[in-house]
């Protein structure tokens, strides 16, 4: 199974931006997979935030806000999860999933300290 | 609304059994894609299994042959059953509608 690298933590002020990526081996295109990314709270499940195909193939998850999106960067066969406007409740663990082969696969997380 | 709740986990002894149970509300289980997916104790999520609506299932490698993945129409609820634990089963374990709707999760404890 393939491994998805994530930095394991990240930080940044309230108000600004964080941008969390999530690479693929490569011998993994990108460009070919659906990259999902989930919000965890300590002592919570995952929350489903979006997933991001290209931009005319991606979908936000109820009720999370739109200041969290998606992108890829193909050069560096990586995905990318933007969060705008950073909030103290946006402190949490985040992780990517792709979906090959009937299995998730999921990312090892970044642990996103809002400063 | 979507709802999902596990339970059965517990403390169990290595090599023992346990049946977790998904009883989902708010959609049939049986028209969704359903999974278990597991997290231990200050790690990251590890997917465990599928089942599709059509009734194929997938396991991860470390599951496969231990783990059964099924599912009761009638009842609308996911089950795992897991046999020959290991303390490295030691999780908390989560049903999830797609990729989309996830429960609460329930414990697993695999030790002597």
């Amino acid at each position: 199974q393939p491994v998805l690298t994530q930095p394991p933590s990240s930080s940044a002020s309230p108000g600004e931006s964080a941008r969390l990526t999530c690479t693929l081996p490569s011998d993994i295109n990108v460009g070919s997979y659906n990259i999902y990314w989930y919000q965890q709270k300590p002592g919570s499940p995952p929350r489903y935030l979006l997933y991001y195909y290209s931009d005319s193939d991606k979908g936000q998850g109820s009720g999370v806000p739109s200041r969290f999106s998606g992108s890829k960067d193909a050069s560096a066969n990586t995905g990318i999860l933007l969060i705008s406007g950073l909030q103290s409740e946006d402190e949490a663990d985040y992780y990517c999933m792709i979906w090959p082969s009937n299995a998730w696969v999921f990312g090892g997380g970044t642990k996103l300290t809002v400063l | 609304e979507v709802q999902l709740v596990e339970s059965g986990g517990g403390l169990v002894q290595p090599g023992g059994s346990l049946r977790l149970s998904c009883a989902a509300s708010g959609f049939t289980v049986s028209s969704n894609y359903m999974s278990w997916v597991r997290q231990a104790p200050g790690k990251g999520l590890e997917w465990v299994s599928v089942i599709y609506s059509g009734g194929s299932t997938y396991y991860a490698d470390s599951v496969k042959g231990r783990f059964t993945i099924s599912r009761h129409n009638s009842k609308n609820t996911l089950y795992l059953q897991m046999n020959s634990l290991r303390a490295e089963d030691t999780a908390v374990y989560y049903c999830a509608r797609g990729a989309w709707d996830w429960g609460q999760g329930t414990l697993v404890t695999v030790s002597s």
